[in-house]
């Protein structure tokens, strides 16, 4: 059974720190990795996705994955009050296939 | 990305009524549209894969005859919650499949039923 896990916090960061979000997953064929930014009571909405070993830059944010180690993470710099939300990990395996499998989620809240 | 359309937000219904629940691709042509419900605090858990033109899929323990897909169009899939229940009130979301990024999600209905 194809797992993705996340501390469910909730972390809380200062802003202007950086925030750290953490995923494992299970299944080794796992080939595209997504971060989702949920606030409550609305639909996720895509931060960013990643495909190959590394680190992926996208203004604030980066994700990082490690797929040796089966781990995916997304910093978040100089984080704002506005980043507090929820955040998934989505992973999606197999070729041709695009179902995702989401984590629970990190509640992240960042103090003013 | 991909804007998704759902309609209605949020709907109260008695139990044992129907509820339909309609999510439009505006403007990609979605060949494939998924179905997700969310309870509170939980994750989002994948429901169905409505394909155009054919039966959609489900996940495991997902009833299909109680939540009814339709995929007529490829712009246009439809839930039905039929004969609903207190239990199937929750946050029920569509996506759809753009083919070369990520899913990208409709705003999602919020479902109550008494």
């Amino acid at each position: 059974q194809k797992e993705v896990e996340q501390n469910s916090g909730p972390l809380s960061v200062p802003e202007g720190a950086i925030a750290s979000l953490n995923c494992t997953y299970s299944d080794r064929g796992s080939q595209s990795f997504f971060w989702y930014r949920q606030y409550s009571g609305k639909s996720p909405e895509l931060i960013m996705f990643i495909y190959s070993n590394g680190d992926k830059e996208d203004g604030r944010f980066t994700a990082q994955l490690n797929k040796a180690s089966q781990y995916v993470s997304l910093l978040i710099r100089d984080s704002q009050p506005s980043d507090s939300a929820t955040y998934l990990c989505a992973v999606q395996t197999g070729a041709g296939s695009y179902q995702l499998t989401f984590g629970k989620g990190t509640k992240l809240s960042v103090i003013p | 990305g991909a804007v998704v359309s759902q309609h209605p937000s949020r709907v109260i219904c008695k139990s044992g009524t129907s509820v339909k629940i309609e999510c439009r691709s505006l403007d990609f042509q979605a060949t494939t549209m998924f179905w997700y419900r969310q309870f509170p605090k939980q994750s989002l858990m994948l429901m169905a894969t409505s394909n155009e033109g054919s039966k959609a899929t489900y996940e495991q323990g997902v009833e299909k005859d109680k939540f009814l897909i339709n995929h007529a169009s490829l712009t246009l899939s439809t839930l039905t919650v039929t004969s609903a229940h207190p239990e199937d009130s929750s946050f029920y979301i569509c996506s759809t499949d753009t083919q070369q990024e990520t899913q990208y999600f409709g705003p999602g209905t919020r479902l109550l039923v008494l």
